[in-house]
């Protein structure tokens, strides 16, 4: 079983602030990491797809670097507001011997953006 | 509009009657992917499908049937359920590339198995 883990398991900012969180992942056999973000009640939406060591991705006031030799990718939110109350998910995606792939989700970041 | 649908989304049932939970999605993506959500344990995969009747065991896969007769539909069997089958199940699906694409995510099912 591999064991992808995120931290922290909850965070409460106030609005205005910057934050990151982490997710930690297997340095071997590395194919992709994903980011979601999981508002309640809603779907998981895709934030990043991310494949290269250095990789650095932006959307708007969210962004994600990918280490994949150290097996870590941060998300970093800057300028938190309340809308980015939400859940954050890493999905990390490993090559199998033998062919095929397989992709394990950590249990998420959950974000609370106070006013 | 693009998506991925599930039905029904709100389920309660008894411990052995069999039930379907359908997944479609409109995007003529190759991979599909069932799902379980339960607190404390992320999100796990029970079953996904690379393609038309190719379809392979995640990482809970006890206790479900998949099929894949059309690239549009992945029906999620439950042929005897039982409480610990309660659940939040998500259907998702991505392009063609397995995995390394995002992945689309339907509304979700909450199983209640009594």
């Amino acid at each position: 079983i591999l064991n992808v883990e995120q931290s922290p398991q909850s965070l409460h900012v106030q609005e205005g602030d910057s934050t990151n969180f982490t997710c930690s992942f297997p340095s071997s056999n590395f194919y992709a990491l994903h980011w979601y973000r999981w508002e309640t009640a809603k779907s998981p939406e895709a934030l990043f797809v991310m494949t290269l060591n250095g990789d650095e991705k932006k959307k708007g006031r969210i962004s994600a670097t990918l280490n994949t030799k150290e097996g870590y990718s941060y998300l970093y939110i800057k300028g938190s507001q309340p809308e980015d109350s939400a859940t954050y998910l890493c999905a990390f995606i490993t090559l199998l011997t033998g062919g095929g792939n397989k992709l394990t989700f950590g249990t998420g970041t959950q974000l609370k953006v106070e006013l | 509009e693009a998506q991925v649908t599930q039905n029904p989304r709100y389920l309660i049932t008894v411990t052995g009657k069999k039930l379907t939970v359908t997944c479609s999605q409109n995007m003529n993506h190759e991979y599909m992917s069932w799902y379980r959500q339960d607190p404390g344990l992320g999100l796990r995969q029970i079953y996904y499908s690379m393609n038309v009747e190719v379809t392979d065991k995640g990482d809970v896969p006890e206790g479900y049937k998949v099929s894949r007769k059309e690239k549009r539909n992945f029906p999620l069997i439950l042929e005897s359920p039982s409480p610990n089958q309660t659940s939040l199940y998500f259907c998702a699906s991505s392009l063609y590339r397995g995995p390394i694409d995002e992945q689309y995510f339907g509304p979700g099912t909450r199983l209640t198995v009594t």
